[in-house]
C-alpha cells in the first residue's frame, strides 16, 4: 500500500492568485493522478502527472491553468493559477503502481476562492 | 464519468438489510472494477475490486460480481451497519482516457438505524 500526504488540506484565496498544492507518496509509484472534486459530485480526472516530463492533460483542463510537476516517483505539485470562484473545489492526488492497480488517494485539498 | 454509468443515486436501508448499487461501462477492453467508499470529509479508499478473468469477489460483508457480456458490474453489501453510510464509487479503465480509470457519479448510501 502507500500512504499519500497532500497540502493544504485547506486554504481560501483571493482571485487571480495561484496556489500550489503538495503531494508526497511514501514510496515510489509508477502512476500519479490529480482528480477535482465538486462537492456531492465525482471525480474528474485532470492530468497524469509524468515524472520527467510534461503532464497529460484530460480534455478541458490545460497546462497553463493547472501546471503539474514531477521532479521524482514520489513527489507531485498541481498548481491552480489565476484563479476564479469557479475553481472552489476538492482537489485530490492519486499514486498507483500501475494501470489497473489500486489507487491510494490524498487527504484533498478544499480550495475556496473569494 | 460519463462513460461510466452507476445508478441508483442515492439509496436507504434499513439496518441489517443488504444494498446493491450498479454500474454501466462503455469500453468493452476494460479489465478492472475497483469500488471506493468516501465518507464525509475523508479521501476515497479501495474496498473491494474485480478483474475481468473471475465473475464474483467476496470479502466479509461485501461482494463485487461482474457481467463482460453485459458490461455492468455490482456492488452487493449485506447485513448493513449504520458505519457503511458513504458515498460509493465504481470505476473502470476506459481506452478513450488512456485506460486511466473513469469514476461514476457516485451513490449515497443511508443506512437507518
Amino acid at each position: 500500500s502507500a500512504v499519500i500526504s497532500q497540502k493544504p488540506s485547506r486554504d481560501i484565496c483571493q482571485r487571480g492568485t495561484s496556489l500550489t498544492i503538495q503531494c508526497q507518496v511514501d514510496s515510489q509509484v509508477t502512476m500519479m493522478f490529480w482528480y477535482r472534486q465538486q462537492p456531492g459530485q465525482s471525480l474528474t480526472l485532470i492530468a497524469t502527472a509524468n515524472q520527467g516530463s510534461e503532464a497529460t492533460y484530460e480534455s478541458g483542463f490545460v497546462i497553463d491553468k493547472f501546471p503539474i510537476s514531477r521532479p521524482n516517483l514520489t513527489f507531485s505539485t498541481l498548481t491552480v493559477s489565476n484563479m476564479s470562484p469557479e475553481d472552489s473545489s476538492i482537489y485530490l492526488c492519486s499514486a498507483a503502481t500501475g494501470l489497473n492497480t489500486e489507487a491510494f488517494f490524498g487527504q484533498g485539498t478544499r480550495l475556496t476562492v473569494v | 464519468g460519463e462513460n461510466v454509468e452507476q445508478h441508483p443515486s442515492t439509496l436507504s436501508v434499513q439496518e441489517g438489510d443488504s444494498a446493491v448499487i450498479k454500474c454501466t461501462y462503455s469500453d468493452s477492453a476494460s479489465n478492472y472494477f475497483p469500488w471506493y467508499k468516501q465518507e464525509l470529509g475523508k479521501r476515497p479508499q479501495l474496498i473491494i475490486d474485480i478483474r475481468s478473468n473471475v465473475g464474483e469477489k467476496k470479502d466479509q460483508r461485501i461482494a463485487v460480481t461482474l457481467n463482460k457480456t453485459a458490461k455492468h458490474f455490482s456492488l452487493h453489501i449485506t447485513e448493513t451497519q449504520p458505519e457503511d453510510s458513504a458515498v460509493y464509487f465504481c470505476a473502470a479503465p476506459l481506452l478513450e482516457y488512456g485506460n486511466k480509470l473513469v469514476f461514476g457519479a457516485g451513490t449515497i448510501l443511508r443506512v437507518k438505524s
